[in-house]
């Protein structure tokens, strides 16, 4: 079955370094894909999504290029701020019928 | 004003007690779901619904049961709550426009089943 795997966190940064939040998927087809980004006490919004091969995402400085040869879909982001501090969730959409999440990786950005 | 509400917004019970989670959206979408979130495990889908009429098991769907009253509205219902069930419930909406699925969620009900 479909399956979207994150790296564990927590991921702590000092603010304004590079960051780097893995993603790799498995899937039937050939998906969509999306990061979403949930705030504390929040639900989860919409940071950025690509459709197909090559696509390359992109919201608030953070990128992500969906890649199939290496069936991956990494988050970047050149400077991350204090406020960047969250959870972030890797999905896929083949279509059929919800999205499938990964497990969320906690970003922690210190000043 | 929110384009999707869950009521309550925290909720303590007790093992054995039937309780309904209400979501409501105002995006008129189609189709509606519903996750729990536990810490470490991400998002799991409990029910979906892709119109008025169709109601669809998720992949965590036993103990749990889902009503959809209107277009709008996506109530989800724990016949006898269990312990097990504390946990942090998301309802979401999408449109599937452009042949994409593209989620919207509501603040989430979090859930403590004593």
């Amino acid at each position: 079955g479909d399956s979207v795997t994150q790296m564990e966190g927590p991921v702590t940064l000092s603010e304004e370094a590079f960051l780097t939040i893995n993603c790799t998927y498995t899937a039937t087809g050939y998906p969509s894909l999306f990061w979403y980004v949930q705030y504390p006490g929040e639900g989860l919004q919409l940071l950025l999504k690509a459709t197909k091969a090559d696509d390359k995402g992109s919201n608030k400085g953070f990128e992500a290029t969906y890649r199939k040869e290496t069936t991956s879909f990494h988050l970047e982001k050149g400077s991350v701020q204090v406020s960047d501090s969250a959870v972030y969730f890797c999905a896929s959409d083949t279509g059929r019928r919800a999205l499938t999440f990964g497990s969320g990786t906690r970003l922690q950005v210190q000043p | 004003d929110a384009d999707v509400t869950q009521t309550p917004r925290n909720r303590i019970t007790k093992t054995g007690k039937r309780i309904m989670l209400e979501c409501s959206q105002t995006k008129g979408h189609d189709r509606m779901y519903w996750y729990r979130q536990d810490p470490g495990l991400g998002l799991r889908l409990i029910y979906y619904s892709f119109d008025v009429k169709d109601i669809n098991k998720g992949e965590i769907s036993d103990g749990y049961s889902v009503s959809r009253q209107a277009q709008a509205k996506f109530s989800l219902s724990l016949e006898s709550a269990i312990p097990n069930q504390t946990a942090l419930y998301f309802c979401a909406t999408s449109d599937f426009s452009d042949n994409q699925e593209t989620q919207y969620f509501g603040p989430g009900t979090r859930l403590l089943v004593l």
